[in-house]
């Protein structure tokens, strides 16, 4: 079984700093995926950015980015230029590649950016 | 771009009472997920459909049960309602297992 542990309950930063969101994971599985889907007070999951265990490549989409360390069992998300907007709950979240497609969610990560 | 689209977006009943919720997954995609999350907590994950078989369960109830019709939307019903299955229950598609999941926007299910 997979689990996904997410150190931080709460952060803040003020507005148009960096931020970096903690989470480790541990798994036997080889082939996985890992997310980070956020959750603003509308509590839509929306889905933030995905990683492929087999990339060594970080993925990067705008203001976000993450770094993937897959020795250590890492995936830390980097939010840069924080926005009021990107207030919101963030979970990490993994994916086995094939026979246990759920996702398997941290406890998350509630950010607040400050104006 | 065409979401997930769930209904209703909220319903309350009482104890002892059934529910049906609906999902609609965004167009060919062929893999339906289901999540609970209660107050405070992250999703937990239900049960999943693919290509309209049950393809992976997790922590659902007895009192519950779901399935994925021709047209690939899925609905769950829950049965005996309890007061602790008040939660935000989500939806999610993938254009095939193993594939990035799309969440709808939920329901939110208030048992009295």
């Amino acid at each position: 079984a997979q689990t996904v542990t997410q150190s931080q309950p709460e952060m803040s930063v003020q507005e148009a700093e960096t931020v970096t969101l903690s989470c480790t994971y541990d798994t036997s599985e080889n082939n996985y995926y890992l997310f980070w889907y956020k959750q603003p007070p509308s509590r839509q999951m929306i889905l933030v950015i995905r990683q492929e265990a087999y990339k060594q490549q970080n993925a990067t989409e705008n203001r976000f980015s993450v770094n993937f360390q897959k020795a250590a069992k890492s995936f830390s998300l980097k939010i840069s230029d924080s926005q009021l907007g990107d207030t919101a709950m963030y979970f990490c979240a993994f994916m086995a590649h094939f026979g246990n497609e759920k996702l398997t969610f941290g406890t998350g990560t509630r950010l607040t950016i400050i104006p | 771009a065409a979401g997930v689209i769930q209904s209703p977006r909220h319903l309350i009943k009482e104890k002892r009472e059934t529910a049906t919720l609906k999902c609609y997954p965004i167009p060919r995609h062929d893999t339906v997920y289901w999540y609970q999350q209660g107050p405070g907590q992250d999703p937990q994950f239900l049960i999943s459909f693919y290509e309209k078989m049950q393809s992976d369960k997790g922590s659902i109830p007895d009192r519950f049960s779901a399935q994925q019709f021709s047209d690939y939307h899925s609905e769950l019903n829950m049965s005996s309602l309890e007061l602790g299955d008040s939660a935000l229950y989500f939806c999610a598609s993938s254009r095939d297992r193993a594939e990035t999941q799309y969440f709808g926007p939920g329901t939110r299910l208030l048992v009295l």
